[in-house]
């Protein structure tokens, strides 16, 4: 059964650091693993999907990547703002079906 | 449009209600999805419906039933709940095995 792990499970800093999130899977067999972000109460936003093909993607500030035959990927913040602060979650679809299996996710609070 | 909605945005019921959530995309995609979600936790699997036909259900009690009435509509019809139910459930969306869009969630009470 696939096991997803996110560490740290909570961060806080200052405003303008660079940061790394980190997500750890127990089966390399997957077809591609997603970053949300979730605010308090509020839904998920997706915002990085590496396929299982794939190393890293980027968007904005933000940077992923994968290394499948470890099981890690990690997700990079450069320059934070306060309102990069929320849950990250990381989730891996596996290769058969449609199931998505969620880290515990990392509570991040970037402090002005 | 680029997004999934669902209604009601709150929702507080009784145990001996009947009611229903509703979720709605006009993306295109064939694959839709509930998911529960308690405090402080990840997304719980409920279903998953591809193509409108119900491909996945994670056991899930039966006082939870599920309906995709056509390829842009998921219901989600509530009966009988207890207070452990009282949760934040999300619907999604996504074409065949790619990304899943959120929508932003109805926020259950059982009293």
């Amino acid at each position: 059964k696939q096991e997803v792990t996110q560490i740290p499970a909570a961060l806080s800093v200052p405003e303008g650091e660079n940061l790394v999130l980190n997500c750890s899977f127990t089966d390399s067999a997957i077809y591609n693993l997603q970053w949300f972000r979730q605010d308090p109460g509020k839904g998920l936003t997706s915002l990085l999907l590496i396929q299982s093909s794939q190393r890293e993607q980027t968007s904005g500030r933000l940077n992923a990547s994968l290394d499948k035959s470890s099981g890690r990927s990690t997700l990079y913040i450069a320059a934070s703002q306060p309102g990069d602060s929320a849950t990250y979650l990381c989730a891996v679809k596996e290769t058969s079906g449609s199931r998505l299996t969620f880290g515990e996710g990392t509570q991040l609070t970037v402090n002005p | 449009d680029t997004e999934v909605t669902q209604t009601p945005k709150h929702l507080v019921m009784g145990m001996t209600n009947k009611k229903s959530l509703k979720c709605e995309q006009h993306m295109g995609h064939r694959a839709m999805y509930w998911y529960k979600q308690k405090a402080k936790k990840p997304p719980e699997l409920m279903f998953v419906y591809s193509y409108e036909k119900l491909s996945i259900n994670e056991s899930v009690p039966s006082r939870f039933s599920p309906e995709c009435p056509n390829s842009s509509l998921l219901n989600l019809h509530l009966h009988a709940l207890q207070p452990e139910d009282s949760a934040l459930y999300l619907c999604a969306s996504s074409p065949a095995g790619q990304r899943q869009f959120f929508g932003p969630g109805t926020r259950l009470t059982v009293l």
